[in-house]
This record gives structure tokens, sequence and C-alpha cells, in this order.
């Protein structure tokens, strides 16, 4: 399994102000995605991170409040913009080498916005 | 629309004893499903998976049951031990889409006493 480093592991921000997560992988891999889950929610997924391109968003999700970059098979940011209380949830990386294998989770950013 | 769901919010279990957690699912694409373990502030961790051409898989006291006609999976712990208590989800993919995007259910919250 790959290991992966999020950054920061939590923060408390002030509204209208952006963060942006960073996710490291140890290995190359096929698949980057980023999930949400709020406070007593499951986890949602926000976006699939396409590597040279930009990313697959789902439906309630848009780019310019979660821009999010891959340039590179191990690396990728999300950026949670012009935040709000509402935006106050853990964020995570997962990883994944293709169809019908497993996904590995980062250890999240639990993010506070005050 | 909650594609998959876990209608046990929590269940408690002695030590020693089986546990049983249910997850059901209503998108018959879906062909590959997976279950994680989450403890607070961490990222979820892969236990085991299956694929819809299975009925069961097997790994050490984890032990995955499908039943598709049912749209039906359960995951079993023998023998529960304290260190299982943790929050469990359920997932679902399928194949015809985006490799490994994964659909949470809510999670069960597992407490094993002594």
């Amino acid at each position: 399994s790959a290991v992966i480093s999020q950054k920061p592991s939590r923060d408390i921000c002030q509204r209208g102000t952006s963060l942006t997560i960073q996710c490291q992988v140890d290995s190359q891999v096929t698949m980057m995605f980023w999930y949400r889950q709020q406070p007593g929610q499951s986890l949602t997924l926000i976006a699939t991170a396409n590597q040279g391109s930009e990313a697959t968003y789902e439906s309630g999700f848009v780019i310019d409040k979660f821009p999010i970059s891959r340039p590179n098979l191990t690396f990728s940011t999300l950026t949670v913009s012009n935040m709000s209380p509402e935006d106050s949830s853990i964020y995570l990386c997962s990883v994944s080498q293709g169809t019908n294998t497993e996904a590995f989770f980062g250890q999240g950013t639990r993010l506070t916005v005050v | 629309d909650q594609q998959v769901k876990q209608n046990s919010p929590s269940l408690s279990v002695q030590e020693g004893r089986i546990s049983i957690l249910n997850c059901d699912y209503t998108n018959s694409m879906f062909d590959y499903f997976l279950w994680y373990k989450k403890y607070p502030a961490e990222g979820p961790t892969f236990l085991i998976s299956i694929s819809s051409i299975k009925d069961k898989n097997e790994d050490g006291r984890f032990t995955v049951f499908l039943n598709k006609s049912a749209k039906h999976l359960s995951l079993h712990i023998v023998p529960s031990q304290p260190g299982d208590s943790a929050v469990y989800f359920c997932a679902a993919s399928a194949s015809t889409g985006t490799a490994s995007k994964l659909t949470f259910g809510t999670g069960t919250r597992l407490q094993v006493t002594l």
C-alpha cells in the first residue's frame, strides 16, 4: 500500500480566507481523489485529480471553490477558497492504482472555519 | 440520494463474539465493494474488499459476504477484539465509471466491550 502524507493535519482559519492542503504519495499512483467528511456525515467525493489537466468535479462541487492541482503522479493540492463555517470538515486525499482495486487514504486535514 | 446505506449507526458486541455489520446498496452498476475502518483523527483504513463475481471473501478475522440479488453485503469480524472499536464504512464503486471512485455509506460505530 502507498504511504500518503497530508499537510496540514489540522487548521483553524478565518472566514473569507483560503487554505491549501497538500497530498504527497511515496510512489507513483494512477488515481488521486479528494473527499470531504462533514461532522457526523459520511465521506463525499469532491473531485478526481487528473495529472496535467483540470480536475473532474462531482455534482455540487465547483472549481472556483475547490481548485485542485496535480502536477505529477505523486502530488496533489486542494484549495478551499473563500471559506465559511460550513466548510468546516475533514478533507481527505485518496489514491488508487485503478479499477477494482482498493483506495488508500491520507490521515486527513481537520479544518475549522471561524 | 443515498446509494449506499448502513442502517445501523451503532453496534455493541462483547469481546470474543462475532460482530456483523450490514450494508445495502441501490445502484446495480456497483461491482466492487470495500470495507474501511476509521479511528478518530485518522484517515480510513482499508480492511477487505469483494468483487461482484464472488459471494464471499475472507482475510483472517474478517469475512465479507455479498448477496447481489438482495443488493446487500455484510462484514463479519470473528472474534471481536477491543481494538476493533471504530467506525466502519462500507463503500462501492462501478468499473464502468471512474476507476476507484467510491461511494460511501454513513458508517456504523462498533464498540467491543470487555
